[in-house]
């Protein structure tokens, strides 16, 4: 079957750097996404990740090992606007097709 | 230029009623989705469409009918609404299908629909 757990919640202030993890366990993985979603908005697009290792973009990272089934977003120099919910998504190919199968969402909460 | 559009933003309905949420990309993408994201902000597939053909159809219930009269258009009709049926539901299109392909999702506004 298909599992994907992340934190429920995370905290952190203006300025510092935090770590969202995801963990997944799937067949026919073909990719790992994240979202952001603020409350009341759509998921939109951080970054994704096929291959093992470190993607940079601005102020936000993703890493990737598909050995270990892990993945993580890291956000540099937070700011007030970073509070949302970050969703972790693997893409899965199977003989129906391909999907998204999302996590249940990180909601960080960043303070002054 | 709105990517992905739906209407109606809001949605408030009786019990077994029926009621049709549209979406609508201008991406040019070639792919759909439906997605229902419940009151625990878990979001979940529902139906993905490419060029017109259902190709991944997930646990929902029958009355859940998804339509597509032309790849840039994906409506989800709903019947007989129940309590439970009360979520957002997201629209979605990404540019090719297939095993290779890893474009992302992009996102309409979504639809709240609450059931009374």
């Amino acid at each position: 079957g298909q599992n994907i757990d992340q934190p429920t919640e995370m905290t952190a202030t203006e300025g510092a750097i935090v770590q969202i993890n995801c963990t997944y366990q799937t067949s026919g993985f073909n990719g790992l996404f994240w979202y952001q979603q603020h409350a009341g908005e759509a998921p939109t697009f951080l970054s994704y990740n096929v291959l093992d290792g470190l993607e940079e973009k601005g102020r936000f990272s993703s890493f990737l090992s598909r050995s270990k089934g892990y993945s993580y977003l890291l956000l540099k120099e937070l700011q007030m606007k970073d509070s949302a919910s970050y969703l972790c998504a693997v893409r899965a190919v199977n003989q129906a097709g391909t999907a998204l199968i999302f996590g249940k969402g990180t909601t960080l909460s960043v303070s002054s | 230029d709105t990517a992905v559009s739906q209407t109606p933003k809001y949605l408030v309905t009786q019990m077994g009623n029926d009621k049709s949420i549209k979406c609508e990309q201008n991406l040019g993408h070639d792919t759909m989705y439906w997605y229902k994201q419940d009151s625990k902000k878990f979001l979940k597939i529902m139906f993905s469409y490419n060029n017109k053909e259902l190709i991944i159809n997930e646990t929902v219930p029958n009355r859940f009918s998804p339509k597509s009269p032309d790849k840039a258009h994906l409506n989800l009709h709903i019947n007989s609404l129940e309590l439970g049926d009360s979520a957002v539901y997201f629209c979605a299109s990404s540019q090719d299908w297939g095993r290779y392909s890893y474009n992302e999702q992009f996102f309409g506004p979504g639809t709240r629909l609450t059931v009374l």
